[in-house]
């Protein structure tokens, strides 16, 4: 069974309120991604990290940020939310260590995130 | 611009049918297919398929992957409502030049009932 949490489960917030998803991940896997997903839509990779102090961007353009201190968290950040911001959120993790990354991802149960 | 498709959208089947998952891809380089099965929220890995014609099962799943022709399909024999579920699609592109992303489809959704 993955050990890979997501907190809060769901968010309803006001526009113009910073908020931040949790991810942790147990198995000490060094890659780490957060996807987006609308009902009945693909999943869209919004951000991604390979380790420790690395992150990139996704191929969906999204306003909101990411860290990683630790191997084991990885953090999302929006400034200021907005209603377009609205949509679940699924952070994942796989193996590879310091070489490409496996194709079996890891999922969360997601943050369903609404903001009015 | 990569993509994946699946079909049906969604289905509804009654208990110990078989029903068969299509997904189709369009991708300038490819690493594997992968299948993932989404209850509730979590996706959770079922397959990875990286040649042709050789077949996966899994108990009552199995899925095989056409490289020629670009799709794969999952296979679900004697359905039991706890397949109820939305299946996904993926295609992972290759590390050295696209960072090994996954290409996601819309996933079908499927529904058995008693």
């Amino acid at each position: 069974e993955a050990d890979i949490y997501q907190t809060p489960r769901y968010l309803v917030i006001g526009t113009g309120k910073k908020i931040t998803l949790e991810c942790s991940q147990t198995m000490g896997h060094d890659k780490m991604y957060w996807y987006q997903q609308d009902p009945g839509m693909e999943l869209h990779l919004i951000h991604y990290s390979y380790g420790v102090n690395s992150t990139e961007k996704g191929d969906l353009s999204s306003e909101s940020t990411v860290s990683r201190i630790r191997t084991e968290h990885f953090p999302l950040t929006l400034e200021s939310a907005r209603p377009s911001h609205t949509s679940q959120y699924l952070c994942a993790s796989s193996e590879g260590g310091s070489g490409p990354p496996s194709e079996k991802l890891f999922f969360g149960s997601g943050t369903q995130l609404s903001v009015l | 611009e990569d993509k994946v498709v699946q079909s049906p959208l969604s289905l509804v089947v009654h208990e110990g049918d078989t029903v068969t998952l299509n997904c189709s891809y369009e991708v300038t380089n490819f690493r594997s297919l992968l299948w993932y099965k989404q209850e509730k929220k979590a996706p959770t890995f079922l397959f990875m398929l990286t040649s042709s014609g050789i077949e996966k099962k899994s108990g009552r799943l199995s899925s095989i992957l056409d490289k020629k022709e670009l799709f794969s399909i999952l296979n679900i024999t004697a359905t039991q409502t706890g397949d109820s579920a939305v299946y996904l699609c993926a295609v992972a592109l290759p590390f050295y030049n696209q960072g090994g992303k996954l290409i996601f489809g819309q996933g079908t959704e499927l529904s058995v009932k008693p």
